[in-house]
């Protein structure tokens, strides 16, 4: 069963709204979640580095005031798009270990498309 | 820079046949791989695995071949059955405590019945 939930898994929204999108570990706490990002084609690519309790490490070239990430608790990290435009619409999705060195288990990715 | 590569966008068999996926990767400092498949609309799902301190690891009907002198692993499925549908992704993971994922393109592989 689902070990990462991912919510929601659509969105579609006019340009300039602001999206939240939330990443759940269901049975176990993970100080540390990973944000991807997806493009046609393409691979996934880690966008940030979500630490609870502590900031996000940005992988390089990724904005962080566009893509606000917040790790409330061991269980829950929400990834915000701010003041979306259709250049963000893309697949977003996250994961989660265990511990580290164990295999991640990602949620089910979030549609996002702006128009 | 793609430092994961696969380099076929798809793959095709027969059912019952052996499905073998391949990725390159470029960076030496990457000493874990893994690999994920993904149905359309779901997340990736954790496979199979290989330190790069082995060259094969064997589970079921799926073996992770590793040639660190080559720089390349393969996925081997054997036999192929169609709800092996899906898309794999190779992925690594670099040398140190971080365990952040570098994942290639991924292959589409269709098993006919």
């Amino acid at each position: 069963g689902a070990v990462v939930s991912q919510h929601p898994s659509r969105v579609i929204c006019k340009s300039g709204t602001s999206v939240k999108i939330e990443c759940r570990s269901l049975d176990f706490q993970a100080t540390t979640m990973f944000w991807y990002r997806q493009f046609p084609k393409q691979s996934l690519m880690l966008m940030a580095t979500s630490n609870e309790g502590s900031k996000a490490t940005y992988e390089q070239g990724v904005e962080k005031d566009k893509f606000l990430i917040n790790h409330a608790s061991l269980t829950l990290s929400t990834l915000t798009v701010t003041s979306a435009h259709p250049e963000d619409s893309s697949f977003y999705i996250c994961s989660a270990s265990y511990l580290e060195g164990q295999p991640q288990h990602f949620g089910d990715g979030t549609r996002l498309s702006i128009l | 820079d793609q430092q994961v590569k696969q380099n076929s966008p798809s793959l095709s068999v027969q059912e019952g046949r052996i499905s073998i996926l391949n990725c390159d990767y470029t960076n030496s400092m990457f000493d874990y791989f893994l690999w994920y498949k993904k149905y359309p609309a779901e997340g990736p799902t954790f496979l199979i695995s290989i330190s790069s301190i082995k060259d094969k690891n064997e589970d079921g009907r799926f073996t992770v071949f590793l040639n660190k002198s080559a720089k390349h692993l393969s996925l081997h499925i054997v036999p192929s059955q169609p709800g092996d549908s899906a898309v794999y992704f190779c992925a690594s993971l670099g040398g140190g405590s971080n365990y952040k994922l570098t994942f290639g393109k991924g292959t589409l592989l269709t098993v006919n019945p």
